[in-house]
């Protein structure tokens, strides 16, 4: 119940397309819904955020898409660029932030 | 606004020796976790303290993992005796306390068991 299952584990996405990242809980206490992402050699850094009460959240190109009764939600990344190639992670609270498995992006030029 | 600090970024030690990571967090955050995360897999994690008090340890190997945050600021994490599988980055992070909150997190020290 407290695990966040994500895919796909590696995307690769041609400039200017879009990327998309899945994720699923089952813990219906998760109330905060973050992506993260990471560059190697560095910590994960908040991409974008949402909680179970709005379906979508939008900032620049990225997108969360929320389904709260299939208890699943996902990142959207518009016009893909070579510098989103990074790890993603989804992750779900309260109290301890727990991370899916991460999805590795290359955006090929 | 300063960042998460973390020291060292890199150790290489034997297995069986101990190793120790220091973490300094946002100024004002109560709130302080120690990840460990694992070559190609997201963050787990190993402890979360508000302010100097333990919230979670539930996934602490505390016959080998310690940690304390004394003053409710600063945080040592200990590993004693190390073994192989506990090559990994360390990752500290730290956030006001509250539901929604942001977890800001470090660069993370790489810790190399051979």
């Amino acid at each position: 119940q407290q695990q966040v299952k994500q895919s796909p584990q590696s995307l690769i996405v041609q400039k200017g397309g879009i990327s998309i990242i899945n994720c699923a809980y089952e813990n219906t206490a998760f109330d905060y819904f973050p992506w993260y992402q990471q560059f190697p050699g560095k910590g994960p850094a908040l991409l974008i955020a949402i909680r179970p009460d709005v379906s979508e959240k939008k900032e620049g190109r990225f997108t969360i898409s929320f389904n709260k009764s299939a208890k699943q939600f996902s990142l959207h990344i518009m016009d893909s660029q070579p510098g989103d190639s990074a790890t993603y992670f989804c992750a779900a609270k309260p109290g301890k932030l727990i991370f899916g498995q991460g999805t590795t992006l290359q955006v090929k030029p | 606004e300063a960042g998460v600090a973390q020291s060292p970024r890199y150790k290489i030690i034997e297995k069986r020796q101990s190793v120790a990571f220091w973490c300094n967090p946002i100024s004002g955050h109560a709130t302080l976790y120690w990840y460990q995360q694992i070559l190609g897999q997201g963050p787990k994690l190993l402890i979360q303290f508000q302010n100097n008090g333990v919230v979670d340890d539930s996934q602490l190997p505390k016959d080998r993992f310690s940690a304390e945050r004394l003053k409710g600021v600063d945080s040592t994490l200990k590993i004693q005796p190390a073994k192989l599988e506990d090559s990994a980055v360390y990752l500290c992070a730290s956030s006001f306390t509250g539901a929604g909150t942001e977890a800001f997190f470090g660069q993370g020290t790489r810790l190399t068991v051979v």
